[in-house]
C-alpha cells in the first residue's frame, strides 16, 4: 500500500516532445512537492502546493507547469522537453517536518 | 539564502568500520536538521531529525548532534553494515506549515564492503 506513488517510473523520451508524470499520495498531506535530482544526485526543490494551491516556485523554466487537481495529486507536465531536463523528479508529500517520497520518474530525453 | 554543504564522497569502508559523514549548514534564525537516505532505485527515507541546539537525533544505530556554536550535524555510525550502502543527504528546514520547504546539501554515496 505505497504512501507516494508516481508514474511511469521510467520515461524516454525525444527532445521537443510533451510529458506528463502523475503522483499520487494516500497519506491525507496537505502539501505536496516535486524535486528534481540530477546525474550527480543533486536534489532541489522545484515546486510545492498546498491544497491545491502554489506556494514554492523555484525559478524552473515555464515549460514545466505544475497541476493539482485535488491534494491528493500533483502532476508535472513538461513542454517542448530538452536534453538538460534528463533527471530523476520525485514526488513528495510532508507532515510534522517529515518528507514523504515516491520512488522517482527517471527521464531520459533523447 | 540558505544552504547544506556535506563531505564529498563516494566513502568505501569496510564492514563494521566507524562511519562519519560531515555536514555544516548556513541559515538564519532556527533551522531544524535531518538527515536522509536513499537507497539505490528508491526515494529518499528520513533517517533521523534535529530540532533545536545540542538535540541527539538516532535511529538504526546513526546518530547526529546539532551543534549551533559549529553550525553541524555530522552523521556516525559505530559500526557500518554492507546494507548501510546508500547516499546519504543533510538537510535543514525553514518556514512552517505551507511555507515548510527542506533544502538538501548534494549527497554522499556510501559503499560498504563484505
Amino acid at each position: 500500500d505505497t504512501a507516494v506513488s508516481q508514474t511511469p517510473k521510467y520515461l524516454v523520451t525525444q527532445m521537443g516532445n510533451d510529458k506528463s508524470i502523475k503522483c499520487e499520495q494516500n497519506l491525507g498531506h496537505d502539501t505536496m512537492y516535486w524535486y528534481k535530482q540530477d546525474s550527480k544526485k543533486f536534489l532541489k526543490i522545484m515546486f510545492s502546493y498546498n491544497n491545491k494551491e502554489l506556494i514554492i516556485n523555484e525559478t524552473v523554466p515555464n515549460r514545466f507547469s505544475p497541476k493539482s487537481p485535488d491534494k491528493a495529486h500533483l502532476n508535472l507536465h513538461i513542454n517542448s522537453l530538452e536534453l538538460g531536463d534528463s533527471a530523476v523528479y520525485f514526488c513528495a508529500s510532508s507532515q510534522n517536518e517529515k518528507l514523504f517520497f515516491g520512488s522517482g520518474t527517471q527521464l531520459s530525453v533523447l | 539564502g540558505d544552504s547544506v554543504t556535506q563531505m564529498e564522497g563516494p566513502v568505501t569502508l569496510s564492514e563494521e568500520a566507524f562511519l562519519t559523514i560531515n555536514c555544516t549548514y548556513t541559515a538564519t534564525g532556527y533551522p531544524s536538521l535531518f538527515w536522509y537516505v536513499q537507497y539505490p532505485g528508491e526515494g529518499l527515507q528520513l533517517l533521523l531529525k534535529a530540532t533545536k541546539a545540542d538535540d541527539k537525533g538516532s535511529n538504526k544505530g546513526f546518530e547526529a548532534t546539532y551543534r549551533k556554536e559549529t553550525t553541524s550535524f555530522h552523521l556516525e555510525k559505530g559500526s557500518v553494515q554492507v546494507s548501510d550502502s546508500a547516499v546519504y543527504f543533510c538537510a535543514l528546514s525553514k518556514g512552517g506549515g505551507s511555507n515548510y520547504k527542506l533544502t538538501f546539501g548534494k549527497g554522499t554515496l556510501l559503499t560498504v564492503n563484505p
